[in-house]
């Protein structure tokens, strides 16, 4: 079973507007953190925003922010205000079981075009 | 100051050869890990590195693949009789502390990559 899925090969927006990628996860350990990264072009990962899985709160960071339902096992990454430079692939990724590993699950990614 | 660096780039090698891949993670980072981007996919875990722990190897696709790090530093991922489905971007992330912790997270920094393709 896929532990992240992003069912969003690609995204369209305008610039200006508002945008939801969606990812889901499975985990049956309670202690689990979220991960967003962006990747240009150019290939570099890029941390965006985190979400852990004790947080009472959504994680917000600049224009982009986490609809965290942790019920639904869904942790959307909204970009407010789009920008072109906001162009890129973007990763879903679950650090599983906060006791034991590091390591990052992703998912396959979201391509977001925005334009003018 | 510094990031993770990688190197090389681009490698092109020929079926059937061994290659040697090279990460240098930010210094003062405990964490060293390896992933693989295959075109058009997500990444995947290939290797962790934590300390002086034993490394979690869980993620090697296969015994032709290994890696090391020396002085808890620079890391090596080695390739050996390489195949075509090798071709692939291997970064290699690093974190301030590989410490298990319920309340923080250790964010992962990503070097460029090094781009492997196997003729």
């Amino acid at each position: 079973a896929q532990k992240i899925t992003q069912t969003q090969p690609g995204m369209f927006v305008q610039e200006k507007e508002a945008v939801t990628l969606d990812c889901t996860y499975d985990t049956s350990d309670p202690s689990y953190g979220l991960f967003w990264y962006k990747q240009p072009s150019s290939g570099e990962m890029i941390f965006l925003i985190y979400q852990g899985s004790y947080d009472q709160q959504n994680a917000t960071e600049g224009r982009y922010s986490l609809n965290f339902q942790k019920a639904r096992k869904s942790a959307n990454l909204v970009i407010s205000a789009s920008q072109l430079g906001d162009s890129a692939m973007y990763f879903c990724a679950m650090r599983e079981s906060l006791y034991n590993t590091d390591k990052l699950i992703f998912g396959t990614g979201t391509r977001l075009q925005v334009f003018p | 100051g510094a990031g993770v660096s990688q190197s090389p780039s681009n490698k092109v090698t020929e079926k059937g050869k061994d290659v040697e891949l090279r990460c240098d993670p930010i210094s003062g980072h405990t964490a060293l890990y390896w992933y693989r981007q295959s075109l058009g996919q997500g990444l995947e875990f290939l290797i962790y590195f934590q300390g002086n722990s034993a490394p979690d190897k869980s993620g090697l696709p296969s015994d032709r693949f290994s890696a090391e790090r020396t002085g808890g530093s620079v890391s090596t991922l080695t390739i050996q009789r390489t195949q075509q489905e090798d071709s692939a971007v291997y970064l290699c992330a690093s974190s301030f502390s590989g410490e298990r912790t319920t309340w923080g997270y250790n964010e992962q920094f990503f070097g460029p990559g090094t781009r492997l393709t196997v003729l």
